[in-house]
């Protein structure tokens, strides 16, 4: 089983809905959690960080944390097609100087 | 917000040669650099640590004598494949600490496309 799950998709959504998108995880130790979105062949951009459990906004995404239920979701409203891509989660223990663990990541296909 | 720089975003090199990359923090000092790579439709997967001034931290699995990582100061890491072969042709990735608006720590380079023949 891996450290922390995530449905490889694709997930396709015509244009405005609402994407849904979360991981799940083992780790009881993890407290920061991250989503990072990647164009192909380019590098993660982060989205959201939040520690512990909780909701964040930020703009059209929102990032849940249910430390409870190891499970995590982010969600992107008004879907524009330049957010197709692949949406990664990612996690770590410790604020600094420790490794990022990844979810395998989510294809997501926005139609115009 | 951080920014990381990386290059080469594409190199294309024979088997057996050897190909350096680089990984710039350019408007913070970075402490810690990671360098993880990723294969097509795969996430990616951590290979090494590098701390300025110390030797690397190489994860289970990642030979240390292929791939060498020197981070001689708080701006630059790079990461030498050493005798590449085809199986080495990959998408590598560097993130460096810093310290960002949120609160958000690792920012990530664009990535470097390695190709072997």
């Amino acid at each position: 089983q891996k450290e922390v799950e995530q449905d490889p998709g694709p997930l396709s959504v015509p244009e405005g809905a609402i994407v849904s998108l979360n991981c799940t995880y083992s780790n009881s130790a993890f407290q920061y959690f991250m989503w990072y979105r990647q164009y192909s062949r380019k590098g993660p951009e982060l989205l959201m960080y939040t520690y512990s459990s909780g909701n964040k906004e930020d703009g059209r995404f929102t990032a849940q944390v249910d430390k409870s239920s190891k499970y995590i979701s982010l969600f992107i409203r008004d879907s524009q097609p330049s957010d197709s891509a692949t949406y990664l989660c990612a996690m770590s223990e410790k604020a600094a100087g420790n490794k990022l663990t990844f979810g395998g990541g989510t294809r997501v296909l926005v139609k115009p | 917000g951080a920014v990381v720089s990386q290059h080469p975003s594409r190199v294309i090199c024979k088997s057996g040669t050897s190909v350096k990359i680089e990984c710039r923090s350019l408007d913070f000092q970075a402490t810690t650099m990671f360098w993880y790579r990723q294969f097509p439709k795969q996430s990616l997967m951590l290979m090494a640590t590098s701390n300025e001034g110390s030797k690397a931290t190489y994860e289970q699995g990642v030979e240390k004598d292929k791939f060498l990582i020197n981070h001689a100061s708080l701006t630059l890491s790079t990461l030498t494949v050493t005798s590449a072969h085809p199986e080495d042709s990959s998408f590598y990735i560097c993130s460096a600490e810093g310290a960002g608006p949120g609160g958000e720590k690792l920012f990530f380079g664009s990535g470097t496309q390695l190709s072997v023949l």
